[in-house]
């Protein structure tokens, strides 16, 4: 249901740190892992994904890590940008479950000039 | 990535009207589009998911009579909010589907209700 009434957890770090970000999911059936950038009045934007047959994965900047046995995700973004201050959200997709996204609270990370 | 469209975004209207958003697919057909809403400070909630063709299935505690979703082609859903009241007042964003796993989002669309 709705986290009513509950704020965001909040990151900040200085311009030039690394940021870690971290999720935690419930459904040991979720076979796939995206993390989602939202900037504010915007729509969500793909950052990054991972399949559970795997536990780590990188992109540009960006790294996914996957641990199975504590449901854990985390984000690391390298040399944190201005421009990288949004929301970030975690969601899987449960196998099976026609592709739909169950959505983590998300994490509002503020880079520090 | 593919890109999606969301008109309008944003709208402001009075209580007891109706009001109809669409999403659009502008390079990809959309066999699955999905309806999120996302009140301020918190996660995207999905309403419901839609097959082209075919009715839409409504997650638990949303209303289809007041939340009416039409997937007529593969490039287009809309969403109607009947008879819309200030507690409706949310953040609504579409995200389209192709072959893939993959969900490409539209820039979403800000609904006021007076």
């Amino acid at each position: 249901g709705e986290s009513v009434g509950l704020h965001l957890p909040t990151l900040s770090v200085q311009e030039g740190d690394n940021s870690i970000i971290n999720c935690a999911y419930s459904n040991s059936a979720s076979d796939y892992f995206i993390w989602y950038k939202q900037e504010s009045g915007k729509g969500p934007q793909f950052i990054i994904d991972i399949r559970s047959n795997m536990d780590k994965r990188q992109g540009q900047r960006v790294t996914v890590l996957l641990n199975k046995t504590v449901k854990h995700l985390s984000l690391q973004i390298a040399a944190t940008q201005p421009g990288d201050s949004a929301v970030y959200f975690c969601a899987e997709i449960v196998s099976g479950s026609a592709r739909q996204l169950t959505f983590g609270s998300g994490t509002q990370l503020t880079v520090l000039p | 990535g593919a890109v999606v469209s969301q008109h309008p975004s944003r709208v402001i209207c009075k209580s007891g009207t109706s009001v109809k958003i669409e999403c659009r697919s502008l390079d990809f057909q959309a066999t699955t589009m999905f309806w999120y809403r996302q009140f301020p400070k918190q996660s995207l909630m999905l309403m419901a998911t839609s097959n082209e063709g075919s009715k839409a299935t409504y997650e638990q505690g949303v209303e289809k009579d007041k939340f009416l979703i039409n997937h007529a082609s593969l490039t287009l859903s809309t969403l109607t909010v009947t008879s819309a009241h200030p507690e409706d007042s949310s953040f609504y964003i579409c995200s389209a589907s192709g072959k893939r796993n993959e969900q490409f989002f539209g820039p979403g669309t800000r609904l006021t209700v007076l």
